[in-house]
Formats: C-alpha cells, structure tokens, sequence
C-alpha cells in the first residue's frame, strides 16, 4: 500500500499567519489527496479533495496542491478558528491511508 | 440537513463483542458507500472498513479481518459494524463517514462519533 508522511508534526503560528503543511505519498497518486481539519473531541471535517478542490462552505483562505508525491495545504491569514490537526489522505483499491497529522497550535 | 449519528459505543472486557450502528438522514443512503474509521486515544485516523452502497463489496484493515463485520440495512437507512474478539488495541472513537467520488474516493460527510474501550 501506498505509505503517507507530513511535515511538520507540530507547527506553531499566529493569527495572521501564512501555514504551509506538506503531505508526501511513497508513490505517485495523481491528483488524488483529500485533506481534513479535526478538533479536539469533534469529528474530521473534509477541507480538500483531488488535491486543488475546495469543498462546498470551506472558507477560500484554504488551498490544496501538488500532484504526484508532494503536496500542500496551505491556510492565508490563520484564523482562530484554524488551529486544529490536519490530515491528508489517499485512496488505495479497497482501502483508505490517512497521514499521520500536522497540529497547528498558537505560538 | 445531511447527517450521520452512532451509537452503541462503551465498555467492554477483552475478547467480548460490540455492535455499532450509523443511521443516516438528509441524504439517499443507499446510493452511497460508507466507511468506519476509528481513532485510538491521542493517536491518528485509521481505516476500519467499507462497504458499498448495496452491500456487494465489503473490505476491512487487516488488523480487523475475523473479528469485525460491517453490514447495511438499507430500508433503515443504517450501517452496522459487529466487532467480536475485542482487543485492548481496539480502544478507539469509532466514526462513520460517507464516501464519495469515482474511481477515487473520499469522505465528505461524518458522524460525531462513539467511543469503544476494551478494558478489564
């Protein structure tokens, strides 16, 4: 199966800030990377899919790229209520591969 | 309003079973795959298993196979997960989410979650 990294694992900020969180696949996957916000004690909230798109209600401070093996998330101006962990994730026949997580705490 | 809630979540010894179930409203249910994804304490997302939307294609992580059984009931709009030989290690917030896309997927639509502890 394909294997997911992101970096960092801890990344801290200020309001105000620009966030850039990487996701790296161990082989090419295309454009097909999701990306999700989580909260403590809430559910995962889907942000991105096929790498560039936006999901509906997502604020467009959120923007996703890459393609192949390396890929981004980056967040314009963090809000307060951006700081959270960040997942990406990919799709192997018959099976899901999340990334470890980036947390994104106030400096 | 879309919307997918657990239950069936809570306390039991290791080696005894659990039954979750995932009831759906605010969508056509039975056009969708859903998938379990569970999160240990402090830890990452996990993959658990998926299902289609009539039932034709199940798939589970390996650490899972043999003891979980995910099934659907689609005149209740409900998703099922039966998990028997419960392991300390199965400890987890377990969510159900929809799945979405062609060819690629991803889960766009989640539950709050329920909360499984396998404990002595």
């Amino acid at each position: 199966d394909i294997q997911m990294t992101q970096s960092p694992s801890t990344l801290s900020a200020s309001v105000g800030d620009r966030v850039i969180i990487t996701c790296r696949a161990s082989q090419s996957i295309s454009s097909w990377l999701a990306w999700y916000q989580q909260k403590p004690g809430k559910a995962p909230k889907l942000l991105i899919y096929k790498a560039s798109s936006l999901e509906s209600g997502v604020p467009s401070r959120f923007s996703g790229s890459g393609s192949g093996t390396e890929f981004t998330l980056t967040i314009n101006s963090l809000q307060p209520d951006d700081f959270a962990t960040y997942y990406c994730q990919q799709y192997n026949p018959h099976s899901f591969t999340f990334g470890p997580g980036t947390k994104v705490d106030i400096k | 309003e879309v919307q997918l809630v657990e239950s069936g979540g809570g306390l039991v010894k290791p080696g005894g079973s659990l039954r979750l179930s995932c009831t759906a409203s605010g969508f056509t249910f039975s056009s969708y795959s859903i998938n379990w994804v569970r999160q240990a304490p402090g830890k990452g997302l996990e993959w658990v298993s998926s299902i289609s939307s009539v039932g034709t294609y199940i798939y589970y992580t390996d650490s899972v196979k043999g003891r979980f059984t995910i099934s659907r009931d689609n005149a209740k709009n409900s998703l099922y997960l039966q998990m028997n030989s419960l392991r300390a290690e199965d400890t987890a917030v377990y969510y159900c989410a929809r799945v979405v896309g062609s060819s690629w997927y991803w889960m766009d639509v989640w539950g709050q979650g329920t909360t499984v502890t396998v404990s002595s």
